[in-house]
């Protein structure tokens, strides 16, 4: 099965721009999908096949991947993007099965 | 509006049985499948497993095989996660998730509000 690994806490200056990361064998095989968790909440997506992004998520939100390495970006971070965001690909398992990263914990300073 | 509403919290004690469920709504219940992902208390995504309602296929992550059982119901649009036999580190916030899964990407959308199991003698 496969891993993916992020960082476990990242922080940005309100307006600032922020870059989280991605890092796994199989996102040299297969596209990345974001998702957004505030506490108490469910997850959410916000960018998925690399860099498409849901209706009703904003254009700051945006998404990039290259080798082993996927890339969620906020331009100009809004305190209401403080939360958790997961990274999620498919597995080399199988067709159907996702891996998930250990999540990144942002805060918005 | 798709929606996946899921059944409430449950307490339940070591070794007994549960089943939860993920009504659909909004949507061809039957032409997506629809993933199960568990999140322990403060930690991350796991993925649990995966149905197609249209005939009950199903997948599991090799950690949950055997430990838990898929079905849906699609007289009813709702997909089910059982257990026969709780154990307290089965105690997790518990999603399901419309898999819009193609060629080279797997993604969920929606997600249900998640349903508690607590498990605890």
């Amino acid at each position: 099965s496969s891993e993916l690994t992020q960082d476990p806490v990242v922080s940005v200056a309100l307006g600032q721009t922020v870059r989280i990361t991605c890092q796994g064998d199989s996102l040299r095989n297969y596209y990345v999908s974001w998702y957004q968790q505030k506490p108490g909440q469910a997850p959410v997506v916000v960018i998925y096949g690399k860099t498409n992004r849901p209706s009703g998520i904003p254009d700051r939100f945006s998404g990039s991947s290259s080798g082993n390495t996927a890339s969620l970006t906020i331009t100009g971070a809004q305190a209401e993007d403080e939360a958790d965001y997961y990274c999620g690909s498919r597995d080399f398992s199988g067709y159907h099965h996702v891996v998930f990263g250990g999540g990144t914990k942002l805060t918005v300073l | 509006e798709v929606r996946l509403v899921q059944s409430g919290a449950e307490v339940k004690k070591p070794g007994e049985s549960l089943r939860i469920s993920c009504k659909a709504s909004g949507y061809s219940f039957t032409s997506y499948w629809i993933a199960w992902v568990r999140q322990m208390p403060g930690k991350g995504l796991e993925w649990v497993g995966i149905i197609y309602p249209g005939d009950s296929d199903t997948r599991y992550n090799p950690s949950f095989q055997g430990q838990v059982i898929l079905s849906a119901d699609k007289s009813i649009s709702t997909a089910y996660l059982q257990w026969s036999s709780l154990k307290a580190s089965d105690t997790a916030m518990y999603y399901c998730a419309r898999d819009l899964s193609s060629s080279f990407q797997n993604w969920f959308d929606p997600w249900g509000q998640g349903t508690l199991v607590t498990v605890s003698s």
